[in-house]
């Protein structure tokens, strides 16, 4: 499978507990995304990694919220202290940086948490 | 003020027949890029077609085309000879190329097509 992965697909967690979600991407995709979607809108940016830089937060991303990517391949995103509010759908998504010219992100099918 | 709105309700078209998805977007980056992804009930996000804003031909991708009017920054999806597997969630996004931030794509809220038989 040559398309960006993500792991678990969905989880189910009490509030005020941890939970890392972990995403592969194409494998020569240097840049590496992150959004949150919840229901009936459009994905909003949380953070993208250029190979193993973390280059931009959203103001979304609050102190509970951390990304790594480690060896500029996978990445994970790990919420602590989990509240109903960050109930959402969590797409990672990559693409190959060829300066300015613009390409297409390409997605993965999403971890879908539930905080309950 | 919003960079992208996609404002139409949900939409219907008859199998076979076109359809017209409308984008508007605000920004004040003279290059930028405009896309538009489906999103099925399955939840992934899939590409379907890009315009630069420099690019002076319309895109066009099979059955999908973007009619850009970059006078009244819109960026409408066609998609012509509608199929069953066509209904999901449409979305219009944005990438601003000269802000320092050739990074993020900023979307609209979709719009739901429903394909009838």
């Amino acid at each position: 499978d040559t398309g960006v992965s993500q792991n678990p697909r969905h989880k189910i967690t009490k509030r005020g507990q941890n939970v890392t979600f972990r995403c592969d991407p194409i494998s020569e995709h240097n840049r590496l995304y992150w959004y949150r979607q919840t229901l009936g809108q459009g994905p909003e940016f949380l953070t993208y990694f250029q190979n193993e830089a973390q280059l931009e937060k959203s103001r979304l991303l609050s102190d509970r919220f951390s990304a790594e990517r480690p060896k500029g391949s996978f990445s994970t995103l790990e919420i602590q202290r989990t509240e109903q509010g960050d109930s959402a759908m969590y797409l990672c998504a990559s693409s190959l940086d060829q300066g300015h010219k613009n390409t297409e992100a390409f997605f993965g099918q999403g971890t879908r948490l539930t905080v309950v | 003020a919003q960079k992208i709105t996609q404002t139409q309700p949900g939409m219907f078209v008859q199998e076979k027949e076109a359809v017209t998805l409308d984008c508007t977007y605000d920004t004040s980056d003279p290059s930028y890029g405009l896309f538009w992804y489906k999103q099925p009930s399955s939840g992934e996000m899939i590409f379907l077609i890009y315009q630069g804003s420099y690019d002076q031909q319309n895109a066009t991708e099979g059955r999908y085309s973007l009619n850009f009017q970059k006078a009244r920054k819109s960026a409408n999806l066609v998609i012509s000879a509608s199929q069953l597997g066509d209904s999901a969630m449409y979305f219009c996004a944005m990438r601003e190329v000269n802000t320092g931030a050739n990074s993020k794509l900023t979307f609209g809220k979709g719009i739901t097509l429903s394909v009838r038989p």
